[in-house]
């Protein structure tokens, strides 16, 4: 079976920093390229990064690159976002989702989600 | 702000068919055919139902059919059931190299 399972969220203090890791299984990780969205709470989907299958190339929403890295580990069929400077507005549940093909293609695999909220 | 653009809401009775729009740019939905829709229930992930603007996923029901006509990508649902009572999501691939979603459409069987 295809899963992703993503952890690592939490409450964190705004300008404080948070990794988040999506563990996958049931395909071979390598060969699919990945994305991060997130969904702040009531509201809509939020593409936040991509990376290709061997991580040699990643890409991000104009609003968040600098701040956000997004990388993977082949050997651990792991990927992860590392998050810095949080703020209020990062506050979402985060989803990773395995890309069907291309780099920035369909979303055909979802995890079930970890929660990051920003609050002092 | 969402770089496409749905509507809030659309209703329909069981058995009836409903039709969701996606407006974008040349820059995403008009410019490539890289269009996917997403059903979402309360409380879960999302659900890919349509990827490549008509293209359905094994296992997804033949009621669910996406097209586009310009910069207007659509997903029409036909013979309504209770159970496609959620939130959809249009998304597409854009000229900067990113995805971008649409705002989400709640839909409600009456």
């Amino acid at each position: 079976e295809v899963r992703l399972l993503e952890s690592g969220g939490g409450l964190i203090q705004p300008g404080g920093s948070l990794r988040l890791s999506c563990a996958a299984s049931g395909f071979t990780f390598s060969n699919y390229a990945m994305s991060w969205v997130r969904q702040a709470p009531g509201k809509g989907l939020e593409w936040v990064s991509g990376i290709s299958g061997s991580g040699a190339v990643t890409y991000y929403a104009d609003s968040l690159r600098g701040r956000f890295t997004i990388s993977r580990d082949n050997s651990k069929d792991t990927l992860y976002l590392q998050m810095n400077s949080l703020r209020a507005e990062d506050t979402a549940v985060y989803y990773c989702a395995k890309v069907d093909y291309g780099d920035l293609g369909s979303f055909d695999i979802w995890g079930q989600g970890t929660m990051v909220t920003v609050s002092s | 702000q969402s770089a496409l653009t749905q509507p809030a809401s659309v209703s329909g009775s069981p058995g009836q068919s409903v039709t969701i729009s996606c407006t974008g740019s040349s820059s995403d939905v008009g410019g490539y055919n890289y269009v996917s829709w997403y059903q979402q229930h309360p409380g879960k992930a999302p659900k890919l139902i349509i990827y490549d603007v008509a293209s359905r996923p094994s296992g997804v029901s033949i009621r669910f059919s996406g097209s586009k006509s310009g910069n207007t990508a659509s997903l029409t649902i036909s013979g309504l059931q209770a159970e496609d009572e959620a939130d959809y999501y249009c998304s597409s691939y854009t000229s900067s190299t990113t995805v971008g979603f649409g705002g989400g459409t709640k839909l409600t069987v009456l």
